[in-house]
């Protein structure tokens, strides 16, 4: 069965230092890798994906991930944190080059950015 | 988001109550999805819609939950018979315009079986 672990509920981290966000995938198939993330009182917001490619991808906000097929990880980075970034981040797969576009989604780790 | 509404934003509702959410997105999207937020389950992936194909319902928790769209557009997700394990925030999501693996997510509704 597919499906997508984040295995830390929650990750506190400075302001100003860097933040790992860890996600981990088991599907057959090529699978497509996506972040979102769900500001308090807002809707889920697309991060960034990975296709096919380059294995470092970017996207909004300064957020970058890595796939790694062989440890089967997209970890969503940041280089240096903000307040601002404390939300709740969600990783989801899809089998979208079977035709199938649904997401699994991890169960969501919250991200706690101090001043 | 802009490109897909929901309603209503909130409901509250007794137990043995039927319920009917609605998601309605901008024109020209042929697909649509609902998932559900709760507590307990996380972000789960609800049915389906692809054009005039069979919906796919496999994420649908039991046969009190049902959903349609009809002429493409508008979908209704109905709750019948509400428990308490139905209470999450639901959420519709039509593929992002030009790129089907990336979904763009409505507000949401927020059910609270009471």
């Amino acid at each position: 069965a597919q499906s997508v672990a984040q295995p830390e509920d929650q990750v506190n981290v400075a302001e100003g230092n860097p933040l790992t966000v860890k996600c981990t995938y088991s599907v057959s198939g090529n699978p497509y890798l996506f972040w979102y993330v769900q500001y308090p009182n807002r809707g889920l917001q697309f991060l960034l994906k990975y296709i096919t490619g380059d294995n470092l991808v970017k996207g909004s906000y300064g957020f970058e991930a890595e796939f790694n097929k062989s440890q089967t990880s997209f970890h969503l980075k940041k280089p240096s944190a903000l307040v601002s970034d404390s939300a709740l981040y969600f990783c989801a797969v899809s089998l979208g080059n079977s035709g199938t576009y649904k997401y699994i989604f991890g169960t969501g780790t919250r991200l706690k950015v101090l001043a | 988001g802009a490109g897909v509404s929901q309603s209503p934003s909130n409901k509250v509702t007794e137990k043995g109550k039927d319920v009917e959410l609605r998601c309605d997105p901008i024109s020209g999207h042929t697909a649509l999805y609902w998932y559900r937020q709760s507590l307990g389950q996380g972000l789960e992936f609800l049915i389906y819609f692809q054009g005039n194909s069979a919906p796919d319902k496999s994420g649908l928790p039991s046969d009190r939950f049902s959903a349609e769209r009809t002429g493409g557009s508008v979908s209704t997700l109905t709750i019948q018979r509400t428990q308490q394990e139905d209470s999450a925030v639901y959420l519709c999501a039509i593929p992002r315009t030009g790129d089907y693996n990336e979904q763009f997510f409505g507000p949401g509704t927020r059910l609270t079986v009471l």
